[in-house]
């Protein structure tokens, strides 16, 4: 019944050692968002896509990159990991649209950089 | 762009009283406007949403009422229980916009 899953959960990494994590939805949205969370803050949105369109946020570092191969997949990859990036990053959908309304977000994948 | 304030930080009320969380929002293109209870460790969850064409929305023991002219939002939880202890985040989204930008998040306790 999930909807919006994120891979892995947890996920443990060296300082500098790259990271990937998935996210995969059966809803067909055409919006897929990435978001970075830290202890209790809100998400801080890092970018999203409309289908293929891919959209930055002007303050989302050059380390955060995405990629969208299909409608169902979408992944984060973190090229050097410090110790900042430390985080629960969420993964959500949203049909798009004028009208868009609700995001369905992931269970997360927390980040522990060592 | 927008920017969204939410207010207070933290809220403890006793149990079977009322909570109400505000926000503020600075782009009047907004008209869509959710509700996330996120739980300690757990995704946020949307409780309750509103667009900009109603003045208020009600589900059981939560309502949301706006006002677009003073471009304010807010949360209201009666008969607080415990289980409502959480964070809640508002959010504002611009017509058009696949954005969603979040409030800073208010903590709720609710006392026994």
């Amino acid at each position: 019944d999930a909807m919006v899953i994120q891979n892995p959960r947890y996920q443990v990494t060296q300082f500098g050692k790259p990271v990937t994590l998935s996210c995969s939805q059966t809803l067909n949205h055409n919006v897929m968002y990435w978001y970075q969370q830290k202890s209790s803050q809100a998400p801080k949105l890092l970018f999203h896509y409309y289908d293929k369109d891919f959209n930055n946020e002007a303050d989302t570092p050059d380390n955060f990159q995405s990629r969208r191969p299909n409608t169902s997949f979408c992944f984060l990859d973190i090229r050097s990991p410090g110790l900042g990036d430390a985080a629960m990053y969420l993964c959500a959908t949203s049909e798009g649209g004028a009208n868009t309304g609700e995001l369905f977000f992931g269970e997360g994948s927390r980040l522990t950089v060592l | 762009g927008e920017n969204v304030e939410q207010h207070p930080s933290t809220l403890s009320v006793q149990e079977g009283d009322s909570a109400v969380i505000k926000c503020t929002y600075s782009d009047s293109a907004s008209n869509y406007f959710p509700w996330y209870k996120q739980e300690l460790g757990k995704r946020p969850q949307l409780i309750i949403d509103i667009r900009s064409n109603v003045g208020e929305k009600k589900d059981q023991r939560i309502a949301v009422t706006l006002n677009k002219t003073a471009k304010h939002f807010s949360l209201h939880i009666t008969e607080t229980q415990p289980e409502d202890s959480a964070v809640y985040f508002c959010a504002a989204r611009a017509f058009g916009n696949e954005k969603l930008t979040f409030g800073t998040g208010t903590r709720l306790t609710i006392i026994p």
